[in-house]
Order: structure tokens, then sequence, then C-alpha cells
């Protein structure tokens, strides 16, 4: 059974700063791993898809790698702003239904000015 | 850009009450989700529909809850009664496919029931 994992469950830092994000899964037969924010009382948006085939996907300034063997993904976020601050998800598809995503619980956030 | 649209955005209830959303995914999306989220943790499936058709509802509460795509397009989840522990962000996503292809999430409906 796929579980996912987000550590730290809570982040603060100071506007400028460079930072990163963990997410962990334990079955590695994923097709793709999905990054999303999510804005209080609001629902997801859809940050980075990356493919088991891809190591790194890059959009602005979000940067997600890939390392299937260790069952792990990061997402890096450079140069923070107040706007960065939300709840991180990861989402890995169902090691039984490929279509259904199972989430971590989520990373929050809080990038102070 | 294209959107998945949920109403409503929010919806108070009593509980035993009837309660019901609807969910339009985006155009030429074969596959529809709809998702549960209670605070502070990830989303979790109710129910996935590929067209008019169930694939998993293997985690609906199926004595008070339905869901049906009747055209292979929009959606409707009811819940009947309602039940105090039913009060959770209710998430409709939809994809091009059932599989490998990127999941996009509608705005949520906030329900709580009193």
């Amino acid at each position: 059974k796929q579980e996912v994992t987000q550590i730290p469950a809570a982040l603060s830092v100071p506007e400028g700063e460079n930072l990163v994000l963990n997410c962990s899964f334990t079955d590695s037969a994923i097709y793709n791993l999905q990054w999303f924010r999510q804005d209080p009382g609001k629902g997801l948006t859809s940050l980075l898809l990356i493919q088991s085939s891809q190591r790194e996907q890059t959009s602005g300034r979000l940067n997600a790698s890939l390392d299937k063997s260790s069952g792990r993904s990061t997402l890096y976020i450079a140069a923070s702003q107040p706007g960065d601050s939300a709840t991180y998800l990861c989402a890995v598809p169902s090691s039984s239904n490929t279509g259904k995503l199972i989430f971590g619980q989520g990373t929050t956030l809080q990038v102070k000015p | 850009e294209a959107e998945v649209a949920q109403s409503p955005r929010y919806k108070i209830t009593e509980k035993s009450q009837a309660v019901a959303f609807w969910c339009d995914p985006i155009s030429g999306h074969a596959t529809l989700y709809w998702y549960r989220q209670i605070l502070g943790q990830g989303p979790e499936l109710l129910v996935q529909f590929q067209d008019e058709s169930v694939v998993d509802d293997s985690q609906l509460p199926k004595d008070r809850f339905s869901a049906e795509r009747l055209k292979g397009v929009d959606s409707t989840l009811k819940i009947q009664p309602a039940e105090l522990g039913d009060s959770a962000m209710y998430l409709c996503a939809s994809s091009l496919m059932e599989v490998n292809t990127e999941a996009f999430f509608g705005q949520g409906t906030r329900l709580t029931v009193v």
C-alpha cells in the first residue's frame, strides 16, 4: 500500500531564502509525482508533474526532483516571497489504481517579509 | 484557461439533512474524481469516474453518499443524511485520461454540518 510522508509539517522562513520541501513515498513503482499548492480555504493548484522517467522539472522559481529508487522527491523554491506562503502537497498514483492520487499531509510554508 | 468548476463554494447544513455538490470538469476530460479533505490532512479519494462509469468507489460511505455522472460530463455528489463528521472540504478533480496524466482540481466546497 502506497504511503506518502511530507517533512516538515510546517516551515517559517524570512523572505529571500531558498528552501527545500521533502516528500517520501513507500512504493517506488510510480508513473509520476505531482506537487500542488493550496491556499487557505481554497482548492489545489498543480505546480509540477514529474514523469517517472524524469529526474527534474522546473517552473519559474520552482524546481522539483524525483529519485524513484530511494522513494523521494524534493521541491526547491528559490528566492522565497511572502506570496509563496501556502500549503504544499505532493501526491503519487496508488499502487492498485493508478488514477487515484495518494497525498501527503502537506507542508505549510510561511514566508515572512 | 480551462478550469474545474464546483458549486456551491460553501455549504452549512444541519445534521440529518440532505446536501448535494456539483462539479463540471475541464472539457474533454474523461476521468473525474471526488476527494474529501479533512482540515490539516491530504485529500482522500471518495469516487472516481471514467466517462459515466464508476471505476473506484471503495472509500465512499455508500449508506449515505451517492455520486453520479449521467452523461459522462458533469457530476453530482450527494450526502443523505449528513452527519457532523462529514464536515470537510469536498474537492472535484479531472484528468484527460485515467493513467499518467496531470490532475486538475476545482476550488472545492467547504461543508459544515451543525
